[in-house]
């Protein structure tokens, strides 16, 4: 096992462009968390799904995001018509159900609005 | 005011100083505390978690709660430079989905 993966890196894009992240948990964890995290703050809790449902969505995830787990795997975050102010880290993480205490965390988009 | 309370640092310790990071929250209902470590431009690493009140040790590192005066400590032992990063606390309940809460985290700089 691997860990978590996430890809790309590092992303720069221009305002008002669309970008995708893709975030593998860890193959046996059923849950999977996204974050944001900005310079200087810890990471803010975006969203959840367990398996393939999407459970818990947080005020910070605005109408141009949108994320997905279609068959309970992988997952992508999507932001549409992006702005400056999404320039931030985007981390994933996963854990087992009933261990959301115990959330592992990939390395990390670092998405870059210009 | 922020749920999770966290001294940004940067903490400055020479190799081998016991190290103390602390964390105070708000939430009465947060039940497990956990410390994460977060090296520049990289995710967070979980170090170690504690459920309620207590301490627990993994080698050169002691997380303690006091939920009391909800207020919670990371002590390192014997650090190292390799010890030098960003450390996170967070927190959540013992329902739900248990989202973390983290602090900003506070920047440790151990000089050789």
């Amino acid at each position: 096992d691997t860990g978590v993966s996430q890809n790309p890196r590092h992303k720069i894009t221009k305002r008002g462009q669309n970008v995708t992240f893709r975030c593998d948990p860890i193959s046996e964890h059923n849950r999977l968390y996204w974050y944001r995290q900005t310079l200087g703050q810890g990471p803010e809790f975006l969203t959840y799904f367990q398996n393939e449902a999407q459970l818990e969505k947080s005020r910070l995830l605005s109408d141009r995001f949108s994320a997905e787990r279609p068959k309970g795997s992988f997952s992508t975050l999507e932001i549409q018509r992006t702005e400056q102010g999404d320039s931030a880290m985007y981390l994933c993480a996963s854990s087992l159900r009933g261990k959301g205490y115990e959330q592992y965390f990939g390395p990390g988009t670092r998405l870059t609005v210009t | 005011q922020k749920e999770v309370e966290q001294d940004p640092g940067p903490l400055s310790v020479p190799e081998g100083a016991i190290v103390s990071l602390n964390c105070t929250y708000s939430n009465s209902a947060f039940q497990y505390f956990m410390w994460y470590r977060q090296y520049s431009r990289k995710g967070p690493e979980l170090l170690m978690y504690t459920y309620s009140s207590g301490n627990k040790e993994d080698g050169r590192f002691t997380a303690q709660v006091d939920k009391s005066s909800k207020y919670i400590s990371l002590f390192i032992r014997d650090s190292q430079p390799s010890d030098s990063a960003t450390y996170l606390c967070a927190m959540s309940p013992n329902t739900g989905f248990q989202k973390l809460v983290f602090g900003t985290g506070t920047r440790l700089l151990v000089s050789p």
